[in-house]
């Protein structure tokens, strides 16, 4: 199936933790995204890469670093989670970088840090 | 700060009625609109793109774009019980390369 998958799709940690949530995106599209969705549901950009290039890097705490191996995955490290950090973390991509196109998201990564 | 304003809702419609959600936006020079609909638990999907002034029509969908007045809707006929979902309107960052985003506006149809 062609998709934007993300794992895993449940994290649930104490606070101090590191971790990680990967994804992967067989659509061939150039430009994968981090968004951040709070309790309210409002949808906040984190990170956009195109082709492994970052582009966007919005004010979010130095504890989040996004890595791209290659343009088909956009992984994101959080070190020493918070309280705060409890969120629903998706992952979006888009054919080009404009953003003229829509995104395809991912299914979700919902983190609960205690 | 460019934004894109949706009222929250939630907004009920009675199963068969048409429901019409709207959404304004700050940036003039944004060229590309879209509705997304996201049902409680999942991702958002996109269901509607617009890109010029006037009507989009697919299915029970139609997109209306204004850009004169910064006004995107979208209208959906026939509302069905499984319409019922937040739908989150986004526009093209004019001078970026994002979405801004809408907070959404919650429908419930009413059987």
């Amino acid at each position: 199936d062609t998709a934007v998958s993300q794992t895993p799709k449940y994290l649930v940690t104490q606070m101090g933790n590191d971790k990680s949530i990967k994804c992967e995106q067989n659509l061939g599209h150039d430009t994968m995204y981090w968004y951040k969705q709070d309790s309210k549901k409002f949808l906040k950009i984190m990170f956009s890469y195109n082709n492994k290039e970052l582009i966007i890097n919005e004010t979010v705490p130095n504890r989040f670093s996004p890595k791209s191996p290659d343009k088909a995955h956009l992984n994101l490290h959080i070190n020493s989670l918070e309280l705060g950090d409890s969120a629903v973390y998706f992952c979006a991509s888009s054919p080009t970088i404009g953003a003229g196109d829509g995104y395809t998201f991912g299914s979700g990564t919902r983190l609960t840090v205690v | 700060q460019k934004e894109v304003e949706q009222n929250s809702g939630p907004l009920s419609v009675p199963e068969g009625a048409i429901a019409s959600l709207n959404c304004t936006y700050s940036d003039r020079g944004s060229q590309s609109f879209f509705w997304y609909r996201q049902y409680s638990g999942k991702s958002p999907e996109l269901i509607m793109s617009i890109y010029s002034n006037g009507d989009k029509e697919d299915g029970r969908f139609t997109a209306q774009l204004n850009k004169a007045s910064q006004y995107v809707s979208l209208l959906i006929r026939d509302s069905q019980p499984s319409d019922s979902a937040t739908y989150l309107c986004a526009v093209n960052d004019g001078s970026n390369y994002q979405l801004i985003w809408g907070a959404g506006t919650k429908l419930i149809i009413k059987p």
